[in-house]
Formats: structure tokens, sequence, C-alpha cells
């Protein structure tokens, strides 16, 4: 256990509808990532963060956006979700660019 | 753009054999790799890092090359234990920040 929770671990909604998916870690670390994965495409990142406040675009970030007010936590939204984000959403973790990552245990979200 | 394959897909052994799990990439540039494994319904566990400047990693009974040359990196599992089985994910580092992930290999170990 890498000390990092995500809720909530299931989620189902409507397309339409804004989904906000948290990520809390208590080791104080300063990088935090969002990624998601999906059969055929493996894991892909959304996007990340180096610190409060400074956030940046992964590969897929169209139709996501984070926030990070606080070092531990760091929050994905879909402003408005789609059938094409029912997927399974990882947030990592790690100290520095020479550390390894650490993943969480997921969120499944089915968006209807 | 970084490619990363790892093959085979999936791999059944029996108990007790040591076995190798590849990894290979199309940019020899990377910074660092980083070999996972997955539990099913769980997240990426952290196995081993090995950073740009080092040639292997060992943690126990798994020991992990890196031949950035050949674009290649191994994993080296001794006496396989049915614990083991799991999906094995390997990921380059394209920079410091942003990981290739292979499509992994999913471990079977029979008892």
């Amino acid at each position: 256990d890498a000390g990092i929770t995500q809720s909530p671990r299931h989620k189902v909604t409507e397309t339409g509808t804004p989904v906000t998916l948290r990520c809390h870690q208590t080791e104080n670390h300063r990088y935090m990532y969002w990624y998601r994965q999906d059969p055929g495409h493996g894991l892909r990142l959304i996007h990340y963060s180096y610190g409060v406040k400074d956030t940046d675009k992964g590969e897929v970030s169209d139709g996501y956006s984070v926030s990070r007010s606080k070092t531990e936590d760091f929050l994905l939204t879909l402003e408005s979700a789609t059938s094409s984000q029912t997927s399974v959403y990882f947030c990592a973790i790690r100290t520095g660019p020479d550390s390894p990552l650490h993943f969480g245990n997921g969120t499944r979200l089915t968006v209807t | 753009k970084q490619e990363v394959t790892q093959i085979p897909a999936a791999l059944s052994v029996p108990e007790g054999e040591n076995l190798v799990l590849n990894c290979s990439f199309t940019d020899s540039a990377i910074y660092n790799l980083q070999w996972f494994r997955q539990d099913p319904g769980k997240g990426l566990t952290s196995l081993l890092l090995i950073q740009s400047s080092q040639r292997e990693q060992t943690s126990g009974r798994l020991n992990a090359s890196l031949d950035k040359s050949s674009g290649r990196s191994t994993l080296y599992i001794a006496a396989s234990q049915p614990g083991d089985s799991a999906t094995y994910l390997c990921a380059v580092y394209r920079g410091a920040q942003k990981l290739v992930f292979g499509q992994g290999t999913r471990l079977t170990i029979n008892p």
C-alpha cells in the first residue's frame, strides 16, 4: 500500500453529467498522475501535477480537467461524461523524477 | 514515437520454473524503465525501477536488466510460485514525466 486512496471505487453515471474522482495521498509526494486503463490501449496518461496548482496535460486530456489545491489531493473532473470515458482510472504518485511510480487501486467508471 | 512491446501476451508455466519476461522499445533514448505487476481488479504494484545509467536491478527472486542499445529489458523470476501469477507490465519513461506502457504479459504459474 503506497498511501494512496481513490474515491469512489466504483461509479455509474449518465451521459452528460459531471463527475469528479478523487485521489488522496498520505506520502507528501510532489508528483501526482491520472491514468486510464482500457483493453487494447493499455495505460494512458490523462493529466499530471508537479506541485500545488501546477498541472500539465497528458496524451488523452480532452474532456478532462484537474485541480490540485493541496499537496495530498488531486481531483480529476469529467465536465460532461461520455460513453467513451467508461474506463478504469488510476491515480499514481512519486517523490521525484528518478523515483518509482506507485499506483492506487483504481476507480471503475461506467457512463451509460 | 516510442512503442513498447511485450511478448508473449500470455505465459503458463509449472511451479518452480525460472522464467524470463521480455520488453522491447523502439526508441533507445529512454529516461528510466519500470516493471510492475497487476493483479485482477487491482492497481499496479511497482517491482523494479531501472535508471537509464543502470544495467540491472534485483529484488528478492526478481532481476530486471536493461539494454538500451538493443531496446530491450528482461524480467527474470526465479523459482516461480503460484502467487507470482499476475499481469506484468513494463513502462518506459519518455523524459522524466511521461511513461509509455507495454500491453503486459499475463503469467500463470500452475501448482
